[in-house]
């Protein structure tokens, strides 16, 4: 069966410092990967799509990048935290697009 | 890109009541609507799903109505249990061009259930 791993599960940060998030998927080939934000536990926003390793779409002009190294590898990333980065994290994979995204047990950012 | 309303907001019901919750759409080409239950400081549960080519799909105390005409999908809980209580979203993916395949979610309804 297919498993998603996100890690940390929870972390604060001071702002302008560096973050780095990652995402990997078992149980699966060649997934469609997915970064999300959530804000006050309500409303996902879409912030990075990948198809394939290297193949990222940014959905949202941000303070924040995303790479897929490998093919079950995501990692959310940014040079310098702003405070409106805090929001809880979620990585999600799907087979086929549209079709059923899964998601991981997220990370919750709090930038002070 | 696809336009998703969800409605209610915050819905409260005793426990063996019936939920109901509603979503539109905007983009008249779509045809995959799931639905997700999100348990306070968890990720997304997929719980159910409907493709446009069938009106109704149930899941023992869940279901899920689709209406193309009218734009709208609906999640129905019967019976519902204080463990139903969690934060509901609904989705459906866009169509064309750079939103081909990405879901859009609605804003998401909060649901307690009293004992």
């Amino acid at each position: 069966s297919q498993t998603i791993h996100q890690w940390p599960a929870t972390l604060v940060q001071p702002v302008g410092s560096p973050l780095s998030l990652e995402c990997t998927v078992e149980g699966t080939s060649n997934p469609n990967l997915y970064w999300y934000r959530q804000a006050a536990g309500r409303g996902l926003q879409l912030l990075f799509y990948s198809v394939g390793i290297g193949q990222i779409s940014s959905e949202v002009p941000q303070n924040l990048s995303a790479s897929r190294p490998q093919d079950r590898q995501f990692i959310l990333s940014s040079k310098k935290l702003l405070l409106s980065d805090s929001g809880f994290y979620l990585c999600a994979w799907s087979v086929a697009a549209p079709g059923e995204q899964y998601f991981g047990p997220g990370t919750r950012l709090t930038v002070t | 890109g696809e336009n998703v309303e969800q409605h209610p907001s915050t819905l409260s019901v005793q426990e063996g009541d019936s939920a109901v919750i509603k979503c539109t759409y905007s983009d008249s080409a779509s045809n995959y609507f799931p639905w997700y239950k999100q348990e306070l400081g968890k990720g997304p549960q997929l719980i159910i799903d409907i493709r446009s080519n069938v009106g109704e799909k149930k899941d023992q105390r869940i279901a899920v109505t689709l209406n193309k005409t009218a734009k709208h999908f609906s999640l129905h809980i019967t019976e519902t249990q204080p463990e139903d209580s969690a934060v509901y979203f609904c989705a459906a993916p866009g169509t064309g061009g750079t939103s081909y395949g990405k879901l859009t979610f609605g804003q998401g309804t909060i649901l307690t259930v009293h004992p």
